[in-house]
């Protein structure tokens, strides 16, 4: 069954605990990113990754890091978390043909809660 | 203001009914325009994506785009309640952005 899986589901941290919420995708996309979704301003993408060892800032990156060791795995670590970070996250990926980017799969998300 | 802006609704609607949910935006640069539907507690389900403008048919729902008008709509036909649940616009020209999402209700 193709899927993209994070863990945890759900997390409860305090400020300035380093943490990684992890993604794994079955479906050898080379496309995954990082979204994090807040009351009234829907999904706003976080990082991205095109390929392997190939990683771009999203549109509120500040705060988060990634990497893509394996095409499989692209973990979200938050290096010092605030409360502003409080938030769901969501991984996805998909694959690509000449940029146009097909189907997109969610994973479940991650509910972050930082006190 | 915002790239893209969405109704947040709630819409409530009849069994039955014709749904129009709508997006407007403001850069010229997207290309690719998708409809995801996300129930609670799930992660987003890509339901239609288009290129440019035109209509694209795929069952009960039909999504259109106006690039003239910036403009997009997703229609649902004879809509159930199996369908509620938020309705997210999404564009990408270099980057994907999307809408604040539109919550429907689809009463039996």
């Amino acid at each position: 069954e193709a899927q993209v899986t994070q863990n945890p589901r759900y997390l409860i941290t305090v400020t300035g605990k380093k943490l990684t919420v992890t993604c794994s995708q079955n479906m050898n996309h080379e496309y995954m990113s990082w979204y994090r979704q807040d009351p009234g301003l829907g999904l706003r993408q976080i990082y991205y990754s095109m390929n392997v060892e190939v990683t771009d800032k999203g549109d509120v990156p500040e705060g988060y890091k990634v990497s893509r060791k394996e095409k499989r795995n692209f973990p979200l670590i938050l290096e010092s978390p605030s409360p502003n970070q409080t938030s769901l996250y969501f991984c996805a990926s998909s694959s690509e043909t000449q940029g146009y980017q097909e189907t997109q799969y969610f994973g479940p998300g991650t509910r972050l809660l930082v006190l | 203001q915002k790239e893209v802006e969405q109704d947040p609704g709630p819409l409530s609607v009849p069994e039955g009914a014709i749904v129009s949910l709508n997006c407007t935006y403001s850069n010229s640069a997207f290309q690719y325009f998708m409809w995801y539907r996300q129930y609670s507690r799930k992660g987003p389900e890509l339901l239609m994506y288009t290129y440019s403008s035109g209509n694209k048919e795929d069952g009960r729902f039909t999504a259109q785009v106006d690039k003239s008008s910036k403009y997009i709509s997703l229609f649902i036909r004879d809509s159930q309640p199996s369908d509620s649940a938020t309705y997210l616009c999404a564009m990408r020209g270099f980057k994907t952005i999307f809408g604040a999402g539109t919550r429907l209700f689809v009463k039996a």
